[in-house]
């Protein structure tokens, strides 16, 4: 099984809409983070989590929202969603001191 | 502030020709730095890492890396690329003093036969 899950892997949706992007670990990780990816600017990082009382904005929370429901999920809400949210979300789990991380396989989300 | 430039979006190159692949980064504290790669319509893979010890760092399928403090650079590079090199590739930092991971814009290597 992989160590870093993420449901759905590919979703269109429609302006306006809630939705939820779901990310599980079986590392055993406190840290987990979201991050979005578009072409030309990497990977942005939207929230992140050092337990399920600590959650930190990233550099692009606007419009986003997160619930660490347990040590092992991680899930990405979009309250209404509007097109320029269209990419790819990725989410991620580190050990200690960053020695190690693993990444989930990628969700794709698009907005119409 | 926390921050990676990768100082090329863009890298053509033919194949069995080398290639470097740029990285500088700016912390004001010390800080881990990764690059990985990105096939098409793929995830993240990561190809090397540096902790600490030795600045010249290999990783996965030939590649390598040099940590340059009083440059803050770590650049990606590969004596002899192939055409399967073709990808995007990230470098990325981690700072103790921010706990995160930021990444650059990335750099999309593409290797002509």
């Amino acid at each position: 099984d992989a160590d870093v899950t993420q449901t759905p892997r590919n979703r269109i949706t429609k302006t306006g809409k809630r939705i939820m992007l779901e990310c599980s670990q079986t590392k055993g990780h406190d840290r987990m983070y979201w991050y979005r990816q578009d072409p030309g600017l990497g990977l942005r990082l939207i929230y992140y989590s050092f337990d399920v009382k600590d959650i930190n904005k990233g550099e692009i929370s606007d419009g986003y929202s997160v619930s660490r429901q347990a040590q092992a999920k991680f899930s990405l809400s979009l309250e209404s969603a509007i097109p320029n949210q269209t990419a790819l979300y990725f989410c991620a789990t580190m050990g200690e001191g960053a020695r190690e991380q693993y990444f989930g396989p990628g969700t794709r989300l698009t907005v119409t | 502030a926390q921050s990676v430039t990768q100082l090329d979006s863009q890298v053509p190159v033919f194949e069995e020709a080398p290639v470097e692949l740029r990285c500088n980064y700016s912390s004001s504290v010390s800080v881990y730095l990764f690059w990985y790669v990105q096939y098409p319509n793929q995830g993240l893979q990561l190809l090397l890492k540096y902790l600490s010890g030795s600045t010249l760092v290999k990783g996965i399928n030939g590649f390598e890396a040099e940590f340059n403090k009083s440059q803050t650079s770590f650049h990606l590079r590969k004596p002899s690329v192939h055409i399967s090199d073709t990808a995007e590739y990230f470098c990325a930092s981690y700072s103790g003093g921010y706990n995160k991971l930021i990444f650059g814009a990335g750099t999309r290597l593409a290797v002509h036969p």
